[in-house]
């Protein structure tokens, strides 16, 4: 599966949206690109996942560039408990496991 | 949606003892279950793949006979860490999911083991 960069933290304002990147410029043309997140002390929790076309859910919006090189995960109006790290991941399913990188930590402040 | 339940939450044993990590899927079944380490300030690292009614997959550096995996049912994957040290305690957490290799995993609560 293809690696993934992400910053190590951002900050975002309770109720503006919170934009965060994930570089994955090695992603091949079967590879989905997966969003979780886990909150402090929690089991991760899936976001949502895309190919190519932009997905949105419940949760949150995936945006891929039309390279699919990057992605975007969009939460439209942050809280509070949206601060987790939040894990942007590369996967064929080739393999059954997903593997995890260090994630971006989203604090949503006050 | 998918729920993957895990029990305990929370264990504290002395060294020397074993302690027993249970992961169901509430909802579905599962042929696959995927057990996580996770030290603190660190992200997830997978330990075991656990199969149902075959031996489970240990990723490399994994000691097979301490952290022991039984998959007996569609439903039922357990971690027993044996001998437990200090350094064993870690956040451990499973996962399965509901279809093929493309559908999201879904993650248990973790259980928190502390070794004195």
């Amino acid at each position: 599966d293809a690696k993934t960069t992400q910053p190590t933290s951002m900050d975002c304002a309770e109720g503006r949206a919170a934009n965060l990147p994930c570089n994955h410029s090695t992603i091949s043309g079967n590879e989905y690109v997966y969003w979780y997140r886990q909150i402090h002390s929690q089991g991760p929790q899936y976001i949502i996942h895309g190919l190519k076309n932009n997905e949105t859910n419940e949760m949150a919006s995936l945006i891929i560039t039309e390279d699919r090189k990057s992605s975007t995960l969009i939460l439209p109006h942050a809280t509070l408990r949206d601060t987790a790290v939040y894990y942007c991941i590369v996967h064929s399913g080739s393999a059954r496991q997903l593997t995890f990188g260090s994630g971006t930590q989203l604090t949503v402040l006050p | 949606g998918a729920v993957v339940s895990q029990h305990p939450s929370r264990v504290i044993c002395k060294s020397g003892t074993s302690v027993k990590i249970e992961c169901r899927s509430l909802d579905f079944q599962a042929t696959t279950m995927f057990w996580y380490r996770q030290f603190p300030k660190q992200s997830l690292m997978l330990m075991a793949t656990s199969n149902e009614g075959s031996k489970a997959t240990y990723e490399q550096g994994v000691e097979k006979d301490k952290f022991l995996i039984n998959h007996a049912s569609l439903t039922l994957s357990t971690l027993t860490v044996t001998s437990a040290h200090p350094e064993d305690s870690s956040f451990y957490i499973c996962s399965a999911r509901d279809g093929g290799n493309r559908s999201p995993l879904h993650f248990g609560n973790g259980t928190r083991l502390t070794v004195t």
